[in-house]
């Protein structure tokens, strides 16, 4: 079975341009989660969606969005993009809602923003 | 603030010794999890723990959940170079909505 896959694994954008970051999760999961890990700090949440509803936002600007599709893929849209959106995002996979479950990530996508 | 705080930040050591990471908060939480990530990767779950004093053992890796449920901890025997990583702890709360709470992480370089 395959795990989470995201993609691109690598990705450099410019300050202002906008970026979408996409994820599969695990056969049967159907909650993705997006965290957001700077260097040297833990994985910090931005959202959970559970069967298509957003069930869960953190501490995030609304240049951050995210939706998931009926085959419970997800995508991550971060506008206006800032150097201090540089880091690696990570998409976890559960059965159920985190916090209930346990939750599987993906290998993640690296943005750079220049 | 961290609401989960690892201990310590930076750890080194040689092949074959043994090591205690801490993960410690004031808060209760209904499960923790431990998760070991490469440069450059996703986190790894190594384990999960739910009941308060419970004690799980992956190979020569034991884990334990404090019997507050306050806090955790993650020992290492005989330590390998393939245990080079970075160990997270991670939390989860009904108060905090349904998202994980992660811990800055240990840094675990060993040497052979």
């Amino acid at each position: 079975d395959a795990g989470v896959t995201q993609s691109p694994t690598h990705l450099i954008k410019t300050r202002g341009q906008h970026v979408t970051l996409r994820c599969s999760p695990i056969s049967g999961h159907k909650s993705v989660s997006w965290y957001q890990q700077v260097l040297g700090q833990g994985p910090q949440f931005i959202f959970q969606y559970y069967e298509k509803e957003e069930r869960g936002r953190g501490n995030f600007p609304d240049r951050f969005s995210a939706r998931q599709f009926p085959n419970y893929s997800s995508e991550l849209n971060v506008n206006a993009l800032l150097l201090g959106d540089s880091a690696l995002y990570l998409c976890a996979s559960s059965s159920l809602l985190v916090g209930h479950t346990e939750a599987f990530f993906g290998q993640g996508t690296r943005l750079t923003v220049v | 603030t961290q609401l989960l705080e690892q201990s310590p930040q930076f750890l080194s050591i040689q092949e074959g010794e043994n090591l205690t990471v801490y993960c410690n908060s004031s808060s209760v939480f209904s499960s923790l999890q431990w998760y070991r990530q490469e440069p450059g990767e996703g986190p790894v779950l190594l384990v999960t723990v739910v009941t308060g004093g419970e004690v799980k053992k992956l190979k020569r890796l034991t884990f334990q959940f404090g019997d507050a449920r306050k806090d955790s901890s993650l020992h290492i025997t005989a330590a390998q170079p393939g245990d080079t990583g970075l160990y997270l702890c991670a939390g989860a709360r009904p108060e905090y909505g349904n998202k994980l709470v992660f811990g800055a992480g240990t840094i675990l370089r060993v040497k052979s």
